[in-house]
């Protein structure tokens, strides 16, 4: 079966520092990979999407970078981190067709202070 | 972009009882898919449920189930014999069957259940 991984689980970072989010995948291979968003007390936003290696795709403007080394890892990055950039972000990942439903990690809890 | 619409921010039920959750969403588009999906205290997101908008019969999964109305765009969650583990947040989500891969979320229906 599938399996998704994120790391690290938490994170406090000061504004100005570097940022490296990873998210594996297993048991599966070429799947669409996501990166979204969620600010407290709403729901998701889609960020990033990849459906191949070094294939990126970014749905919104800002402070964020994404990449993809491998078939199964997908990294969410920033050079410098602002306040605004807390919250808690989550790695997905699906099939290649649109109707292919889409499988969360764990996600990963930022906070910048 | 479509736009999906939670109108409860917060709901109650009691234990072994049955709840309804509401979302409508906004589209000019045939073909699409609807998704609930479940956010516990851990936040992981995990599925519930989801329906094809080509499909008329109403998807079912155990104890829950949707009442989907394409021409009134409204998809509500039905759970049945609530159980003290059903208690998380609960998000719709839209995704376009022509476009984008992004998952379109409502804000969320937090729900309680009670002994």
């Amino acid at each position: 079966s599938q399996t998704i991984h994120q790391w690290p689980a938490t994170l406090v970072q000061p504004v100005g520092s570097p940022l490296s989010l990873e998210c594996t995948v297993e048991g599966t291979s070429n799947p669409n990979l996501y990166w979204y968003r969620q600010a407290a007390g709403r729901g998701l936003q889609l960020l990033f999407y990849s459906v191949g290696i070094g294939q990126i795709s970014s749905e919104v403007p800002q402070n964020l970078s994404a990449s993809r080394p491998q078939d199964r890892q997908f990294i969410l990055s920033s050079k410098k981190l602002l306040l605004s950039d807390s919250g808690f972000y989550l790695c997905a990942w699906s099939g290649g067709l649109p109707r292919e439903t889409q499988y969360f990690g764990p996600g990963t809890r930022l906070l910048v202070l | 972009a479509q736009t999906v619409t939670q109108s409860q921010p917060e709901m109650s039920v009691q234990e072994a009882e049955t709840v309804t959750l509401s979302c409508t969403y906004d589209t000019s588009e045939s073909d699409y898919y609807l998704f609930w999906y479940k956010q516990p205290p851990s936040r992981q997101m995990i599925l519930v449920i989801r329906q094809e908008a080509y499909k008329q019969q109403n998807a079912t999964e155990n104890r829950f189930s949707v009442n989907f109305q394409k021409a009134a765009k409204s998809f509500s969650l039905k759970i049945s014999d609530s159980q003290l583990g059903d208690a998380a947040m609960y998000f719709c989500a839209y995704r376009s069957a022509y476009s984008g891969y992004a998952l379109n979320f409502g804000k969320g229906t937090s729900l309680l259940v009670t002994p």
